[in-house]
């Protein structure tokens, strides 16, 4: 059965970086892309971005340019998020999901299986 | 970004109830609208994809329909386990957003 285990809770200071993982098992994992989302505590979904395990290439949400980067290692079958320069309001649930989506048209897609979360909590 | 809007916020219902939920494009995104249902503590859970194909697995008391900038989340008949919140996303852009979400609680 398809899943993804996330990594465990993080702690961290304004202005340090958070790498999440992701490890898929359940299917052939460069067959698909892998989606971020976040979710403040008590607040809605947000959409963080998307990269493709085929081709490496990535799409990622405008607010969150030039501070996040998201990368995939086939030979684990594992995706990582990395967010840098991190604020109080970067506190959040951190999910990955898998899309089904390989190529840079992400149109009429969806996330389909989703990691547990990760909480991540940025205070001084 | 394309902006999605979803009515109500919240709403109260009993069990058997039909229940409809409202999400709203800022423009046309043709059918491309997905439709999620979180229950508090959990991830996400994928119910409607491309606006009325039913996720494998999810019970047949839920649809979807709509097209251009309006779409609707139906439940036919509401069961102790749907009380939780619905999301609706696009994914007509490459940027996709979500709604804000709709909290179903139990009257």
């Amino acid at each position: 059965q398809v899943q993804l285990v996330q990594s465990g809770v993080e702690v961290k200071k304004p202005g340090a970086s958070v790498k999440v993982s992701c490890k898929a098992s359940g299917y052939t994992f460069s067959s698909y892309g892998i989606s971020w989302a976040r979710q403040a505590p008590g607040q809605g979904l947000e959409w963080m971005g998307w990269i493709s395990a085929y081709t490496e290439n990535t799409n990622y949400a405008q607010k969150l340019q030039g501070r996040v980067t998201m990368t995939t290692d086939t030979s684990t079958s594992t995706a990582y998020m990395e967010l840098r320069s991190l604020r109080s309001d970067d506190t959040a649930v951190y999910y990955c999901a898998r899309a089904p989506a390989i190529y840079d048209v992400l149109t009429g897609y969806y996330m389909d299986y989703w990691g547990q979360g990760t909480l991540v909590t940025v205070s001084s | 970004d394309i902006q999605m809007t979803q009515s109500p916020s919240s709403l109260s219902a009993s069990v058997g109830d039909r229940v409809t939920i409202t999400c709203r494009a800022s423009q046309s995104i043709s059918s491309y609208l997905n439709w999620y249902q979180q229950k508090p503590g959990k991830a996400p859970k994928l119910l409607i994809y491309t606006a009325s194909s039913l996720q494998s697995g999810v019970p047949s008391r839920f649809s979807g329909s709509g097209s251009g900038p309006h779409f609707t989340l139906t439940i036919s008949s509401l069961q102790p386990e749907d009380f939780a919140t619905y999301y609706c996303q696009q994914t007509y852009s490459s940027l996709w957003t979500f709604g804000q979400g709709t909290k179903v609680e139990i009257k």
